[in-house]
C-alpha cells in the first residue's frame, strides 16, 4: 500500500489567510494525486485532480502543485465556506489510499 | 449530471452481512470503475474496492476475504456485500465513480453518493 501523509493534521486560520496543506507519498506516484474537501456531515467533494487540475465549478482560490512524492494544496484567500477537512488521495495503484486529513478551523 | 443514490440496511448485529446498493442516475455504468469507500465516525477515509461494468474488480487486501461487489446493468446500480461484520465495520459508507484521464494514467473519484451510516452493535 502507498502511505499518504498530510501535514498539518489541523490548523487555525482567519478569513482571508493564505493556507497551505502538504501531502507526501511514501513512493513516487507521478501526478496521480487528488484533493477533496469534506464539510461536516457531507460526502467529500473533488477539488483538484491529477495534482494541479482544478475541477469544474471549484473556485480559483484553490490550487494544487507537486509531483513525485510531494504535493501541496493552497487556498489563496480563505473564505468562510472553506472551513472543512481536506484529504489527499493517490490513484497511482490499488489499493487507493487517502491521507489522514487536515482540518481547517476558524481562528 | 450523474448522481449516486445509496440504499441498504443501517443497523446490523455482529457476524451479519452488510448489503448496500448504489443506484446511478443520469449516466451509464459503462466506461468507469465504481467504488466503495468508508469512514468510521470521526476518522479518515478507507477505500474498500471497485468494480467496472464488465465485472473486473480490485479489492483492498485488508478486506478482500469478506468483500463481494456486483453490478446490475438492468437496474443501473452496483452493490457491496461485507460478511461477518464487527463493531470495527461501523462507518459511513460511500459509493463513488472513478473517472480517468483519456490517457488512462490518472483517475479520481467524482461524484460521490451521499453516504449512509452502518452501525454494528
Amino acid at each position: 500500500d502507498i502511505q499518504m501523509t498530510q501535514s498539518p493534521s489541523s490548523l487555525s486560520a482567519s478569513v482571508g489567510d493564505r493556507v497551505t496543506i502538504t501531502c507526501r507519498a511514501r513512493q513516487n506516484i507521478t501526478n496521480s494525486l487528488n484533493w477533496y474537501q469534506q464539510n461536516a456531515g457531507e460526502a467529500p467533494k473533488l477539488l483538484i485532480y491529477a495534482a494541479s487540475s482544478l475541477q469544474s465549478g471549484v473556485p480559483s482560490r484553490f490550487s494544487g502543485s507537486g509531483s513525485g512524492t510531494d504535493f501541496t494544496l493552497t487556498i489563496s484567500s480563505l473564505q468562510p465556506e472553506d472551513f472543512a477537512t481536506f484529504y489527499c488521495q493517490q490513484s497511482y495503484n490499488t489499493p487507493r489510499t487517502f491521507g489522514q486529513g487536515t482540518k481547517v478551523e476558524i481562528k | 449530471q450523474v448522481q449516486l443514490q445509496l440504499g441498504g440496511a443501517g443497523l446490523l448485529k455482529p457476524s451479519e452481512t452488510l448489503s448496500l446498493t448504489c443506484a446511478v442516475y443520469g449516466g451509464s455504468l459503462s466506461g468507469y470503475f465504481w467504488n466503495w469507500i468508508r469512514q468510521p465516525p470521526g476518522k479518515g477515509l478507507e477505500w474498500i474496492g471497485q468494480m467496472n461494468h464488465s465485472g473486473s474488480t480490485n479489492y483492498n487486501p485488508s478486506l478482500k476475504s469478506r468483500v463481494t461487489m456486483s453490478i446490475d446493468r438492468s437496474k443501473n446500480q452496483f452493490s457491496l456485500k461485507l460478511t461477518s461484520v464487527t463493531a470495527a465495520d461501523t462507518a459511513v459508507y460511500y459509493c463513488a465513480r472513478e473517472v480517468g484521464s483519456l490517457r488512462g494514467d490518472v483517475s479520481w473519484f467524482d461524484p460521490w453518493g451521499q453516504g449512509t451510516l452502518v452501525s454494528v452493535s
